[in-house]
């Protein structure tokens, strides 16, 4: 009963290497997120879908790919993968309104070496 | 430039005591607030919110004041448990477009029994 799920939990791989993550949320929202946590704890928005429409699409390198198939899931492609990658990628989901609260999955730990 | 502050990384508080964490923000704009609760290796749960149009949500043991003259919130305990332990992040939004937050770096809440 996992509201949002990603995986994999953990990732670990060579520098320019290519990776996917998943998520998937079965809470009935429109909206879905990509959030990278770095070393300096920043949590930071990447990426945003709504209703498979990207809506938001910060400053984030173009190796960084999101892909949503349908409302329940945004998977995050990142090809070339560098050192600077490593990071724990949290995934989130919303309905896309005033005064909504997004709801995070586990979190994926990427490390580059 | 970093639009939410949380200037404290770590508080330790005796259990049974009031615990305070505090947020500043610079961007005049935002509107809605949250507070959520993070444990090692989960992803970020909501706590709390407030609009801007209050100065104080209250649910249970957590009350989150809002100071917007100062731009600044802050998030009470009380009283403090053991399980409170965690890592708390502020977030604000401006509640039109995108509804995108904006993170503090969070404070590394300790309750000690």
């Amino acid at each position: 009963d996992t509201a949002v799920s990603q995986t994999p939990k953990y990732l670990v791989t060579q520098m320019g290497n290519d990776k996917s993550i998943k998520c998937e949320q079965n809470l009935g929202h429109d909206t879905m997120y990509w959030y990278k946590q770095d070393s300096k704890k920043f949590l930071k928005i990447m990426f945003s879908y709504n209703n498979k429409e990207l809506i938001i699409n910060e400053t984030v390198p173009n190796r960084f790919s999101p892909k949503s198939p349908d409302k329940a899931h945004l998977n995050l492609h990142i090809n070339s993968l560098e050192l600077g990658d490593s990071a724990v990628y949290f995934c989130a989901s919303s309905h896309l309104r005033e005064h909504n609260e997004q709801f995070f999955g586990p979190g994926t730990r990427l490390t580059v070496l | 430039d970093q639009q939410v502050k949380q200037n404290s990384p770590s508080l330790s508080v005796q259990e049974g005591r009031i615990s305070i964490l505090n947020c500043d923000y610079t961007n005049s704009m935002f509107d809605y607030f949250l507070w959520y609760k993070k444990y090692p290796a989960e992803g970020p749960t909501f706590l709390i919110s407030i609009s801007s149009i209050k100065d104080k949500n209250e649910d249970g043991r957590f009350t989150v004041f809002l100071n917007k003259s100062a731009k600044h919130l802050s998030l009470h305990i009380v009283p403090s448990q053991p399980g409170d332990s965690a890592v708390y992040f502020c977030a604000a939004t401006i509640t039109s477009g995108t509804y995108k937050y904006i993170f503090g770096t969070g404070t590394r809440l300790k309750v000690l029994a």
